[in-house]
């Protein structure tokens, strides 16, 4: 596609229940990222996948998140029994290749909020 | 770890003025330095980038001279417009696969 697109673009769920957020990459893209905003702050890193190697997952903030990629297209980014401070905005992010200087291009996003 | 510091908001500007956005950085070696902009209800685009000492990246007025001496990359524009109005996101690249974000900076630009 155009750009990276995700869905959904918002989300309001109970505390305690799973949420499955979605992402396309654009097209040919190989690398795509997983990144978290909370309200007010700057971006952090959860996960990246390249190709068919195994998938970074430093970021990772507990064993309730995990992500998944099929080939080198659609990922999943699952979060189990979320908790209050899961409230964020959860952004996606392809790029045609990896290493230093290589532009990385988002999407606009899910909102996630956990009441 | 590499990190990024920036200059802590919300900047209120008039239009036609001058801005700075400072941002430095801690990295080991010399990664590339990137600037990302949000404007309201849309998402993080890239504006500029540059990926070695004392390359200058430029877009749309915009620009940030890659400085190791003093490991910045501060944002400057010679005249804001309203249009300007957005955080600013200073950002490195951390190794093969990690953009490390600074706090973000909120510029309002006024008429």
């Amino acid at each position: 596609g155009a750009g990276v697109s995700q869905s959904p673009s918002n989300k309001v769920t109970e505390k305690g229940k799973d949420v499955e957020l979605r992402c396309d990459p654009i097209s040919g893209h190989t690398a795509l990222y997983w990144y978290r905003q909370r309200l007010g702050q700057g971006l952090e890193f959860l996960i990246y996948f390249q190709g068919n190697s195994a998938p970074d997952k430093s970021g990772l903030p507990s064993d309730r998140f995990s992500a998944e990629r099929t080939g080198e297209s659609v990922s999943t980014l699952t979060i189990q029994r979320t908790q209050q401070e899961d409230s964020a905005v959860y952004l996606c992010a392809s790029s045609a290749q990896t290493g230093q200087g290589n532009t990385i291009y988002f999407g606009e996003g899910s909102w996630l909020t956990v009441v | 770890g590499d990190s990024v510091t920036q200059m802590e908001g919300p900047v209120t500007l008039s239009e036609e003025a001058f801005l700075t956005i400072n941002c430095t950085y801690t990295a080991t070696g010399y990664p590339s330095l990137f600037w990302y902009v949000q404007y309201p209800g849309e998402g993080l685009q890239l504006l500029l980038k540059a990926t070695k000492a004392d390359d200058k990246g430029s877009n749309k007025g915009f620009e940030a001279t890659y400085r190791k001496e003093t490991t910045s990359f501060h944002l400057e524009k010679g005249s804001v417009q309203v249009s300007d109005s957005a955080v600013y996101f200073c950002a490195l690249f951390e190794g093969y696969n990690k953009l490390i974000f600074g706090a973000g900076t909120r510029l309002a630009v006024h008429p």
